[in-house]
């Protein structure tokens, strides 16, 4: 079963926008990462927050958690064609190492 | 450097059959582990191999097992193959309890 739900389901904006997209999940955690996936293949590791951080930058990446909603939201600034794909937050908690938890993703389109 | 390789590509078996899946992990990892994901959902972690041994497993039945060899490369086997089982099989790999997990391409396997 999935961990919890991610909001949008389906976002379409156009380059140079900002894309939000949020995740909620239903247990504690150790951390919450976000991956990208393009076209069903091979996920990509984009950044981890650790339940003791509220706010975390890469590039044009800003993530926020917020574990007393037990919530997370992923913004990319500047947005561009290139950043089209499935979007999914993961949470890993207590003794469960490389465990990891998806919500059902987000699908970004980004048209030019 | 040679990332996380997996092999085949794709695969099309009939109900019944068993099939065997092959990850290489990324250079210096000696984590693996295996992730089911189904057409528009999020992956679901199977199983979790460290120094040959299962170390955690998610909610697949036994007919899911793995393989982990001297040299970090995987295995996962399926047996009774089921129109269910018709997903993307992500192999991710890792340093035993390290966050960051790094994904392989997957094998798209087809039950007819």
């Amino acid at each position: 079963s999935q961990q919890g739900e991610e909001d949008p389901q389906a976002l379409s904006i156009q380059e140079g926008e900002n894309a939000t997209m949020n995740c909620s999940y239903k247990t504690s955690i150790n951390n919450l990462q976000w991956y990208r996936q393009n076209s069903g293949r091979g996920l990509v590791h984009l950044i981890l927050i650790r339940s003791n951080e509220r706010e975390k930058h890469s590039g044009r990446l800003r993530v926020t958690l917020d574990t007393s909603k037990k919530s997370s939201s992923l913004l990319i600034t500047a947005s561009r064609a290139a950043d089209t794909a499935s979007y999914f937050c993961a949470t890993e908690g207590g003794t469960s190492y490389g465990k990891l938890t998806f919500g059902q993703g987000t699908i970004l389109t980004v048209h030019p | 450097d040679a990332g996380v390789t997996q092999s085949p590509t794709h695969l099309i078996k009939t109900r019944g059959q068993q099939v065997t899946l092959r990850c290489s992990p990324k250079s210096g990892h000696d984590t693996v582990s295996w992730y089911q994901q189904a057409l528009g959902q999020g992956p679901q972690f199977i199983f979790q191999y460290y120094e040959e041994e299962e170390r955690q497993r998610g909610n697949f039945p036994d007919r899911f097992s793995g393989h982990q060899y001297p040299n970090y490369s995987s295995e996962l086997n399926v047996n009774a193959l089921l129109l269910g089982d018709s997903a993307l099989y992500l192999c991710a790999s890792s340093l035993w309890r390290w966050n960051e997990q790094f994904f392989g391409p997957g094998t798209r396997l087809t039950v007819l």
